[in-house]
C-alpha cells in the first residue's frame, strides 16, 4: 500500500537557525498536505499542495510540492520557540490520508 | 478549537476491558475519520465513515469496531483490550469522501490500558 516516509524523525536547532523536514511517498499523490501538532495538543492543518512543482509560503513557512508529486517538503526560516511540534505531511492518491510519522522540532532558546 | 468534539478525554481500563469512543464531528462535515497514535508513533489510521457508511478501513484489528451514527456522530469501540491498545485516539472530520480537503482533528481520547 501507499506508504509516506519522513525525515528526520527528530529535530533540535538553536533559536533562530533553519529548519528542514522532508516527505517521500511510495507513489504519486494528487495532493499533501502538512499538519503541526503541538506538545500535548491535536493536529492542526496548516496547509495543501496539489500541482506538480507548487511552492507555497505562510510567513517563515516554506513549502513544496515535488514535480513528480511524490516528495514534499516543509522548510522554517529562523526558528522561534513557538515552533515547537510534530510537523507531519499527510500524501492522498488513492486512499484516505497517509501520514508520514512527523518530524518533533525543539527549539532551544 | 476544531470544532470536532471527542469524549471521555481520558480513559483508564483494565485489560480484557471494552471500551466505546465517541467523536461529533465538525457541523456540516459528513467524513469522519480515526486515528490511533502511540508514543513516538505517527497518525495510524484506523477506519473513515462518510455520511453513515464505511468508506475506507486501515490498520484496524478485529477486536476494533466504529460506526456512525444518523447524527453523524461516531462511536469506535475497542474490545478485548490489552496493554498495547494503550494510545491517544482521534477523531477528524472533513467535509469530502476522499481524503482531498483538510481534516480537522478533535481533542483526542488518550486510553490507559493497565
Amino acid at each position: 500500500g501507499q506508504q509516506v516516509m519522513q525525515i528526520p524523525q527528530y529535530q533540535h536547532v538553536q533559536e533562530g537557525e533553519d529548519f528542514t523536514t522532508y516527505c517521500n511517498s511510495s507513489t504519486t499523490l494528487s495532493n499533501i498536505q502538512w499538519y503541526k501538532q503541538r506538545p500535548g495538543g491535536h493536529p492542526v492543518f496548516l496547509i495543501q499542495l496539489v500541482k506538480s512543482g507548487e511552492v507555497k509560503k505562510q510567513k517563515r513557512l516554506t513549502f513544496q510540492f515535488g514535480e513528480a508529486k511524490k516528495n514534499s517538503s516543509l522548510h522554517i526560516t529562523a526558528t522561534q520557540t513557538t515552533d515547537v511540534g510534530t510537523y507531519f505531511c499527510a500524501g492522498s492518491g488513492n486512499t484516505p490520508l497517509v501520514f508520514g510519522k512527523g518530524t518533533r522540532l525543539s527549539v532551544i532558546a | 478549537d476544531s470544532g470536532v468534539t471527542q469524549t471521555p478525554k481520558h480513559l483508564i481500563t483494565a485489560t480484557g476491558q471494552r471500551v466505546t469512543l465517541r467523536c461529533s464531528p465538525r457541523s456540516g462535515d459528513l467524513s469522519v475519520y480515526w486515528y490511533q497514535q502511540s508514543l513516538d508513533q505517527g497518525l495510524q489510521f484506523l477506519i473513515q465513515y462518510y455520511n453513515g457508511e464505511e468508506r475506507a478501513k486501515g490498520n484496524i484489528l478485529e477486536r476494533f469496531s466504529a460506526q456512525q451514527f444518523p447524527d453523524l456522530h461516531s462511536e469506535l469501540n475497542l474490545s478485548s483490550l490489552e496493554l498495547g491498545d494503550s494510545a491517544l485516539y482521534f477523531c477528524a472530520s472533513s467535509v469530502d469522501p476522499a481524503g482531498v480537503y483538510e481534516q480537522f482533528f478533535g481533542p483526542g481520547t488518550r486510553l490507559t490500558v493497565l
